[in-house]
């Protein structure tokens, strides 16, 4: 099955400074892959998906980056303010199914 | 629109004893997922609904956990009998397609078996 690898566990910044999460899969034929914000007491809320025909795609402050041939993505926070404050989590669907896979979390604390 | 809708949102048991949990998708989505989630890890698929029908339930603990969702809307959760390792947080989350992409999670109950 597929497995998802998410770094770093905690990332804290500045207020205004960029925030990057980094996620592997190992499933090559994986090809969706969304991020959830997760706050404290509540379920994950999705912010921005990428499909595998897509290399970038970008929603205001928020940005994801694929790269298909490494297995990697990434999540890029421009300008980070304090209510970006959460845990993140990067998921990948297997092409077989619809099942997702999701990362263990970023923990990112951004310091007013 | 509403979004999906869980409860109990907290649950304490003492451990044999059975627990059972509601979810409400969005109006609409055909599919339901019922996730766990343990303390400081991502969530985890247990059983996901293509409307009425469970299609992959290969991840659910069959011995002590079971699942409906009559009438391809709501859906309930069971654990009999709970133990220890039950306790995590149970999300819902529905999807308006088949193909597993944009799911939308409910807030979640959490349990605590004591």
């Amino acid at each position: 099955g597929e497995n998802v690898e998410q770094h770093p566990s905690t990332l804290s910044v500045q207020e205004g400074d960029s925030a990057v999460i980094k996620c592997t899969y190992s499933d090559s034929a994986s090809n969706y892959f969304p991020w959830y914000k997760q706050e404290l007491g509540k379920g994950p809320q999705l912010i921005i998906d990428i499909r595998s025909n897509v290399g970038e795609k970008k929603d205001q402050r928020i940005a994801v980056t694929l790269n298909k041939t490494a297995k990697h993505f990434s999540l890029h926070i421009t300008e980070t303010q304090p209510e970006d404050s959460a845990v993140y989590f990067c998921a990948a669907r297997e092409a077989s199914g619809s099942r997702l896979t999701f990362g263990e979390g970023t923990q990112l604390t951004v310091n007013p | 629109e509403a979004g999906v809708v869980q409860s109990p949102r907290y649950k304490i048991i003492e451990k044999k004893q059975p627990v059972a949990f509601w979810c409400n998708p969005i109006s609409g989505h055909n599919t339901l997922y019922w996730y766990r989630q343990n303390l400081g890890q991502g969530p985890e698929l247990l059983i996901r609904y293509e409307n009425e029908e469970a299609v992959d339930d290969s991840q659910l603990p069959k011995d002590r956990f079971s699942a409906e969702r009559l009438k391809g809307v709501d859906s309930t959760l069971k654990i009999q009998p709970a133990e220890l390792g039950d306790s995590a947080v149970y999300l819902c989350a529905s999807s308006p397609t088949t193909s597993g992409g944009e799911q939308y999670f409910g807030p979640g109950t959490r349990l605590t078996v004591t």
